[in-house]
């Protein structure tokens, strides 16, 4: 199988910068997604990487290096409503998605 | 709202129990997925679909039975459940399985228990 891993949890205080890492180790590569999933709630997709580079979207930044195995998700000026659970999911070369177990974010005040 | 619900939300079954989980999406999509998230664990996907044709079954135990009567309809029939089988069950769909840059749209999830 797939071999995803990324941090169980990190903690940060409101308004700071937070890094989650993902490294992967596929059969084949077809991309990268980050997708943040509130407790009791559908994950929800934000973001994308299939080329090497960062990628910015508003307060979120995902980063990618397929030479390497390896992306975060950057999370900026922290809000209380980022307290979630961050997925990595990896798409191989037979197009099959597999996910990490997920990074869970606790934003403190 | 992500466009994929999912009935019941939560379910509690005894093991001798047979029950079903319905997911609708209402996203023109032609692929669905079944998965199971158990606590800290990766998410396993259990079923695909793909305009109406399973093309995928991970090794699932055949308790669980799925149904694809439409590419807008899933269902997950369950019987003879085990306590281990006691997860957040999430359905998904995206526009096409096999397409490179494939979104999968989640349902807020079936809590299920087993006792």
């Amino acid at each position: 199988g797939q071999n995803i891993d990324q941090p169980t949890e990190m903690t940060a205080t409101e308004g700071a910068i937070v890094q989650i890492n993902c490294t992967y180790q596929t059969s084949g590569f077809n991309g990268l997604f980050w997708y943040q999933q509130h407790a009791g709630e559908a994950p929800t997709f934000l973001s994308y990487n299939v080329l090497d580079g960062l990628e910015e979207k508003g307060r979120f930044s995902s980063f990618l290096s397929r030479s390497k195995g390896y992306s975060y998700l950057l999370l900026k000026e922290l809000q209380m409503k980022d307290s979630a659970s961050y997925l990595c999911a990896v798409r191989d070369g037979d197009y099959k998605l597999s996910f990490g177990a997920g990074t869970t974010v606790t934003v403190r005040a | 709202e992500t466009g994929v619900t999912q009935t019941p939300r939560h379910l509690v079954m005894g093991m001798t129990n047979k029950k079903s989980l319905k997911c609708e999406q209402h996203l023109g999509h032609n692929a669905m997925y079944w998965y199971k998230q158990s606590a800290k664990k990766p998410l396993e996907l259990m079923f695909v679909y793909n305009f109406k044709e399973q093309t995928e079954n991970n090794s699932v135990p055949s308790r669980f039975s799925p149904e694809c009567p439409n590419s807008s309809h899933l269902f997950l029939h369950l019987h003879t459940l085990q306590p281990e089988d006691s997860a957040l069950y999430l359905c998904a769909s995206s526009q096409d399985e096999g397409e490179v840059y494939n979104e999968q749209f989640f349902g807020p999830g079936t809590r299920l228990t087993v006792l």
